[in-house]
């Protein structure tokens, strides 16, 4: 019944590795999104899709690829994994159309690179 | 640009006391949304409140309140008779819709610690 669920909840891996990181929500929300929270707690969005498409793309490194099969569905691709990229992954969803509504939040992915 | 400033990083009270975690933000946009969000020891981020610039009606709910004050472009968060379970990093967030779409800006977290 979670509303906006990630997995793996943890993510250990070696330095040039790929993974992925999946991300659904049962909301019924047509927008969802990727926030990387570093070492210092320091939340900032990485991408945005609204109804598959992508809205938002914050000048995050082009080894990182989001993709989007549906509107429920938003996964976060990364290539040649670095030490830097280690991190708190959250995917977001949200309703759009008119007023700005919340956020929900998934439970987070912690990515670490070794 | 957008910025969202908590100058407090780490506040401890003890249980009972009441808490103003600040919130000072700048936009250039005459339509805005604050938000509060709280992340517990087990990391998750969980939403408190929404609000748009156009409402400045302050808000209550159980112990929680918040004041926002367009002229001092400030929204801070009130606990009143704080509790343990209270502890969490808390964070203020701003999001401009003149795309359309949302995108949050957060400040750096207040991290709260309340202890018996």
């Amino acid at each position: 019944d979670t509303a906006v669920s990630q997995t793996p909840k943890y993510l250990v891996t070696q330095m040039g590795n790929d993974k992925s990181i999946k991300c659904e929500q049962n909301l019924g929300h047509d927008t969802m999104y990727w926030y990387k929270q570093d070492s210092k707690k320091f939340l900032k969005i990485m991408f945005s899709y609204n109804n598959k498409e992508l809205i938002i793309n914050e000048t995050v490194p082009n080894r990182f690829s989001p993709k989007s099969p549906d509107k429920a569905h938003l996964n976060l691709h990364i290539n040649s994994l670095e030490l830097g990229d280690s991190a708190v992954y959250f995917c977001a969803s949200s309703q759009e159309g008119g007023a700005v509504t919340e956020a929900f939040f998934g439970q987070g992915t912690r990515l670490t690179v070794v | 640009a957008q910025k969202v400033t908590q100058a407090q990083t780490e506040i401890s009270v003890v249980e009972k006391e009441d808490v103003t975690l600040d919130c000072v933000y700048e936009t250039r946009d005459t339509t805005y949304y604050l938000f509060w969000y709280k992340q517990p020891p087990s990391g998750e981020l969980v939403f408190l409140i929404r609000r748009n610039s156009f409402d400045e009606q302050n808000e209550i709910s159980g112990r929680y309140s918040w004041n926002f004050q367009k002229s001092t472009s400030s929204f801070n968060f009130t606990i009143t008779a704080s509790q343990v379970v209270d502890s969490a990093v808390y964070f203020c967030a701003l999001s401009e819709p003149n795309t359309g779409f949302q995108k949050l800006v957060f400040g750096t977290g207040t991290r709260l610690l309340v202890s018996p």
